[in-house]
């Protein structure tokens, strides 16, 4: 599949602080996915986005779809412990299948 | 509401010993079925996927193979183990069309099977 360009690679959070990650791609896609890993489990959808420019929210997690469909960003906003994890973007095009990106891990800071 | 379950959640093999890990779907019909390898510390590497019952698609050659013998059962399979497969193997499932909760592009990820080779 196509390649997808996820960063930062990895980051460090602290309670309460916003954070923002984000893929790029040299491709269109359709369909731009952000999905959760914690440790020892399978990943978990957060949010969904179809439209070039659309803007989604699900709690503090907001997403948007970039309007030249080659981009996408997650920004969590008011940093709990609980948000660490490995976040990964993933586009669609109409083929049945993803791309992913590598995944940023997301760890407390000391 | 759709369900996802593998098995088992881990297993250690021994090298050149068979395979047969199993992923099965509740609450859908005619799913498309995806199976994924994780290396550790790496992302999704998508194996084999599956649009129906008999149909598979390989996207990286290798020892392992898959089988969809019934509409949501997919089974990932290998005739002799090598280290290299060790990792963290996950199936998936996207829905045909849109549902009720769910539209065709989003995949939903099972817990996952945590393969040792030694």
């Amino acid at each position: 599949g196509q390649q997808l360009n996820q960063s930062p690679q990895s980051m460090f959070i602290q309670e309460g602080e916003d954070v923002s990650m984000n893929c790029t791609s040299s491709s269109i896609f359709n369909t731009w996915l952000w999905y959760k890993q914690e440790p020892g489990e399978g990943p978990v959808l957060l949010i969904a986005l179809y439209k070039a420019g659309e803007l989604t929210s699900n709690g503090r997690l907001t997403a948007q779809f970039g309007i030249t469909r080659k981009d996408s960003f997650l920004n969590i906003s008011a940093s709990i412990p609980s948000d660490v994890g490995i976040y990964f973007c993933a586009g669609g095009t109409n083929d049945y299948k993803l791309s992913f990106g590598a995944g940023t891990t997301v760890t407390v800071r000391a | 509401s759709q369900t996802i379950h593998q098995w088992p959640a881990t297993l250690v093999q021994p090298v050149g010993s068979p395979l047969s890990l199993e992923c099965t779907v509740e609450g859908t019909s005619n799913p498309n079925l995806y199976w994924y390898r994780q290396a550790a510390g790496r992302g999704l590497q998508l194996l084999f996927y599956s649009v129906g019952i008999g149909q598979i698609s390989s996207e990286v050659p290798q020892n392992l193979s898959a089988s969809r013998p019934q509409d949501r059962q997919f089974i990932l399979s290998s005739k002799k183990l090598l280290l290299s497969d060790s990792g963290f193997y996950l199936c998936a499932w996207s829905g045909l069309a849109g549902g009720p909760d769910f539209t065709y592009n989003e995949q939903f990820f099972g817990p996952g099977t945590r393969l040792t080779v030694l």
